[in-house]
């Protein structure tokens, strides 16, 4: 099973919204990722979770502020974003956060911010 | 300065042939590849990787070839299925860098029946 749940799969919000994307996964799994995907571009890291600490923060703006409440979860909470900001938002987790550890992407949660 | 790069934006295949995607790195601290396979409005699914000792990988149709003194890699899809059609992502990270994705810019495979 290697699977990672996303909620929700789709979002709209305004830019003086408050929202938070969800992810979860029962893998066992202690690395967690946030990417950020835009149409026709590759898939850009934002953020990474190691053992419940963030490791990796790929100067990401502040509107934008990763959590990860235990092992299993990583959410990401929205505030004040840009209509730039819409785009897919992968969550994948992996064994370990050393290179070597295969990387599994969730659906993703598609985020209009109007 | 891209590090990872997918030079095909597309490629058109008949089913039943052979689909090769070809992907080319710069960084020689890279050591670990992914293959990564994306549908419109779903998650990158994890096809194939290959670690930087070896020279070929096989899962089935999938097969993975690297070069590392060409700093280059090839997916091979044998025999290739319609539903193979999706963007291909090549992927890659260095051990000195933590589990840090570098995605190549993807290569859009169409296989015709």
């Amino acid at each position: 099973d290697t699977e990672v749940t996303q909620t929700p799969k789709h979002l709209v919000m305004g830019m003086t919204n408050k929202k938070s994307l969800k992810c979860e996964q029962h893998m066992g799994h202690r690395a967690m990722y946030w990417y950020k995907q835009k149409a026709k571009k590759p898939p850009e890291l934002m953020f990474v979770y190691s053992y419940e600490k963030l490791s990796i923060n790929e100067s990401v703006p502040s509107r934008f502020s990763p959590e990860c409440p235990n092992s299993s979860l990583l959410n990401l909470h929205l505030h004040a974003l840009q209509p730039e900001d819409s785009a897919l938002y992968l969550c994948a987790s992996s064994q370990g956060g050393l290179a070597g550890n295969t990387i599994y992407f969730g659906e993703g949660s598609w985020l209009t911010v109007v | 300065d891209q590090q990872v790069k997918q030079n095909s934006p597309s490629l058109s295949v008949q089913e039943g042939r052979i689909s090769i995607l070809n992907c080319d790195y710069t960084n020689s601290m890279f050591d670990y590849f992914l293959w990564y396979k994306k549908y419109p409005a779903e998650g990158p699914t994890f096809l194939i990787s290959i670690s930087s000792i070896k020279d070929k990988n096989e899962d089935g149709r999938f097969t993975v070839f690297l070069n590392k003194s060409a700093k280059h890699l090839s997916l091979h899809i044998v025999p290739s299925q319609p539903g193979d059609s999706a963007v291909y992502f090549c992927a890659a990270s260095a051990n000195n860098a933590g589990n840090m994705l570098t995605f190549g810019g993807g290569t859009r495979l169409m296989v015709k029946p």
